[in-house]
């Protein structure tokens, strides 16, 4: 079956400018997860879903960054007025249904994001 | 504070012979390791994952080693292919305080095996 896609798989903005990243989860899955690494770093925790449950945002570095998941399925990361130090790879994860450490987490390829 | 550390950012070794990546972590309270490869343009995907009560784990060419006391874990590959070529990512959780989800990554370590 097809996996966590993510679009899109690079962006270029200005500094100030607000960007939307999209991830499709792998159908099913009720867990869903964000990461960012940034250049020479490992990857960050940003925030988790699952399922109907409030959201832990508390990876998210500033009020700037906002995620929303519709419908249970697909996730919206949203970065409103974009700084030069949020360029980074951003990668989205999901999992059966999360709450479990065992439970594998199946990345996407992520999104690159540079703001000039 | 990186409580995840990687410091070899990268190794280099011969077709056939043994990569050995290591990994130390400086919260005693994380008590299951994972590790995951990352190809270029790709996500990373799971590799092998070993929990706090065992102190090895194997899986065919892979096989992880856990040494509590030290806080560090390596994996092993033997023998070593040129498609194992990749960046290795070491990561770690903790079952308290409700967030056993939450991942805490090293910065990797660069793999690169000579045919």
């Amino acid at each position: 079956g097809a996996g966590v896609s993510q679009s899109p798989s690079n962006k270029v903005t200005e500094k100030g400018k607000d960007v939307e990243l999209r991830c499709d989860p792998i159908s099913g899955h009720t867990a869903l997860y964000w990461y960012r690494q940034s250049l020479g770093q490992g990857l960050e925790f940003l925030i988790y879903f699952q399922g109907n449950s409030a959201p832990d945002k508390s990876g998210l570095p500033s009020d700037r960054f906002s995620a929303e998941r519709t419908g249970g399925s697909v996730s919206t990361l949203t970065i409103q007025r974009t700084q030069q130090e949020d360029s980074a790879v951003y990668l989205c994860a999901s999992s059966l249904n999360g709450g479990e450490r065992q439970e594998t987490q199946y990345f996407g390829p992520g999104t690159r994001l540079l703001v000039l | 504070d990186q409580q995840v550390k990687q410091n070899s950012p990268s190794l280099s070794v011969q077709e056939g012979r043994i990569s050995i990546l290591n990994c130390d972590y400086t919260n005693s309270m994380f008590d299951y390791f994972l590790w995951y490869k990352k190809y270029p343009a790709e996500g990373p995907t799971f590799l092998i994952s070993i929990s706090s009560i065992k102190d090895k784990n194997e899986d065919g060419r892979f096989t992880v080693f856990l040494n509590k006391s030290a806080k560090h874990l390596s994996l092993h590959i033997v023998p070593s292919q040129p498609g194992d070529s990749a960046v290795y990512f070491c990561a770690a959780s903790l079952s308290s305080g409700g967030s056993n989800y939450k991942l805490t990554f090293g910065k990797g370590t660069l793999l690169t095996v000579n045919p």
